[in-house]
């Protein structure tokens, strides 16, 4: 079956923008998560959606990032004014949700280059 | 708090020796922890996981192996080929917490032909 996918692969943008980035999770998968892994660097764990849940958002670095998820489907993970420090691969990655089923699948993540 | 650390950034290895990648975490709270590979320009690749109750899992030439007395996680990967080079993540997970994984800085595996 399909795994994550995310889109676009690669974004370019200028300091001061704004970017969208978009996640489609595996389907009947009800967890999605949003990481942000910097050149050389780990995983940084950014926000979780879990159903109708409220989301966790306790690893968005500043009130610029948010993100949105419709139902149990596409997630849009928002930067507002972009700044260069945000430049960086962002990945996506889902699950089942729920006690025991708790493997994340990742996508190949947005790799987004701010100037 | 919680952190998850690798004790080598970097591992070169001949193919068709064994390797053995290590971890280290903090939180004795967590019960469930993840090796990833990830290679060059990819998302991370699940390859095993094991949970707290267990302190030593299989799958296909890879075995990971939990020590919770000193909080050490390794994998194990049999015969290293060299579509096995690639960084290597562990990550944790504390059950009934957030359901965030830590993830350490990983180690880069290079295997020599």
């Amino acid at each position: 079956g399909a795994g994550v996918s995310q889109s676009p692969s690669n974004k370019v943008t200028e300091k001061g923008k704004d970017v969208e980035l978009r996640c489609d999770p595996i389907s009947g998968h009800t967890a999605l998560y949003w990481y942000r892994q910097r050149l050389g660097q780990g995983l940084e764990f950014l926000i979780y959606f879990q159903g109708n849940s409220a989301p966790d958002k306790s690893g968005l670095p500043s009130d610029r990032f948010s993100a949105e998820r419709t139902g149990e489907s596409v997630s849009t993970l928002t930067i507002q004014r972009t700044q260069q420090e945000d430049s960086a691969v962002y990945l996506c990655a889902s699950s089942l949700g729920g006690l025991g089923a708790d493997t994340q699948y990742f996508g190949p993540g947005t790799r987004l280059t701010v100037l | 708090g919680e952190s998850v650390g690798l004790h080598l950034p970097t591992l070169s290895v001949q193919e068709g020796d064994n390797s053995i990648i290590n971890c280290a975490y903090s939180n004795s709270a967590s019960d469930y922890f993840i090796w990833y590979k990830q290679e060059s320009g990819k998302g991370p690749q699940f390859i095993i996981d094991i949970r707290s109750n267990m302190d030593k899992r299989q799958g296909q030439r890879v075995t990971v192996l939990l020590n919770k007395t000193v909080k050490h996680l390794s994998l194990q990967i049999a015969a290293t080929q060299p579509g096995d080079s690639a960084v290597y993540f562990c990550a944790e997970k504390v059950w009934g917490g957030s359901e965030k994984l830590v993830f350490g800085k990983g180690t880069k595996l290079t295997v020599n032909p």
